[in-house]
């Protein structure tokens, strides 16, 4: 049972480029999410799925997109990867809404990605 | 704004102590509240949650309390170990989303 992996681990960008950051869980989970995490600032919530084919924008969604085609994966897109988009990218996800709220989240390791 | 805020940033004890932090939040009255634990280089890891109709919650050596009169959650770790040294995050959850705490540095010193 590997819960939650991410890949990759490290990634430099440069300004401009665009690139896919991948979050696939085993558990069967219906709710995934992508947070980033600032030197501060607690974790925020960019984008957010309750099931296969349903998406919605968290907290700071600007510059990303993603997509759930399957219950398993759920990647992440940089579509002109700027500066401030520097930052440590986790997924999360647990069998549903209430259940997270009731048992908690699974988080993956962590995406660490420079922009420069 | 609903803010979640943990007081120190960093808290040092002996081994062997009772390690106490401390979550606040305003302007608000949270139905859960949730600790987790993040140690460098990985992703948090769920420890313990307490509804707002309990005073108190233990799991092992961890303890967690909430006053909803103070605004306040406290988490402890009695018996502290080196290895209890990580990053302790208090989390509110919302309607779909998780509201982080900034987090407190644990590090027990042996």
């Amino acid at each position: 049972n590997a819960g939650v992996t991410q890949t990759p681990k490290f990634q430099v960008l440069k300004t401009g480029q665009s690139m896919t950051l991948q979050c696939a869980q085993d558990m069967n989970h219906e709710y995934m999410s992508w947070y980033r995490q600032d030197p501060g600032m607690g974790l925020r919530l960019i984008h957010y799925s309750v099931g296969a084919g349903i998406t919605d924008q968290g907290e700071v969604p600007n510059g990303y997109n993603v997509s759930r085609s399957t219950t398993e994966d759920f990647p992440l897109r940089l579509l002109s990867a700027a500066p401030s988009q520097t930052s440590v990218y986790f997924c999360a996800s647990s069998y549903s809404l209430t259940r997270g709220t009731n048992y908690g989240y699974t988080f993956g390791s962590g995406t660490r990605l420079t922009v420069v | 704004s609903q803010k979640i805020e943990q007081n120190s940033e960093a808290l040092n004890i002996q081994e062997g102590k009772t390690a106490t932090l401390t979550c606040n939040y305003t302007n608000y009255s949270p139905a859960y509240l949730q600790w987790y634990r993040q140690d460098p280089g990985r992703g948090p890891v769920f420890l313990l949650l307490i509804r707002e109709n309990e005073k108190e919650k233990r799991k092992e050596r961890l303890k967690v309390t909430f006053d909803t009169t103070l605004k306040q959650s406290l988490f402890h770790i009695t018996a502290s170990q080196p290895a209890d040294s990580a990053t302790y995050l208090c989390v509110r959850t919302g309607a779909n989303n998780l509201f982080f705490g900034t987090g407190t540095r644990l590090t027990v010193i042996p």
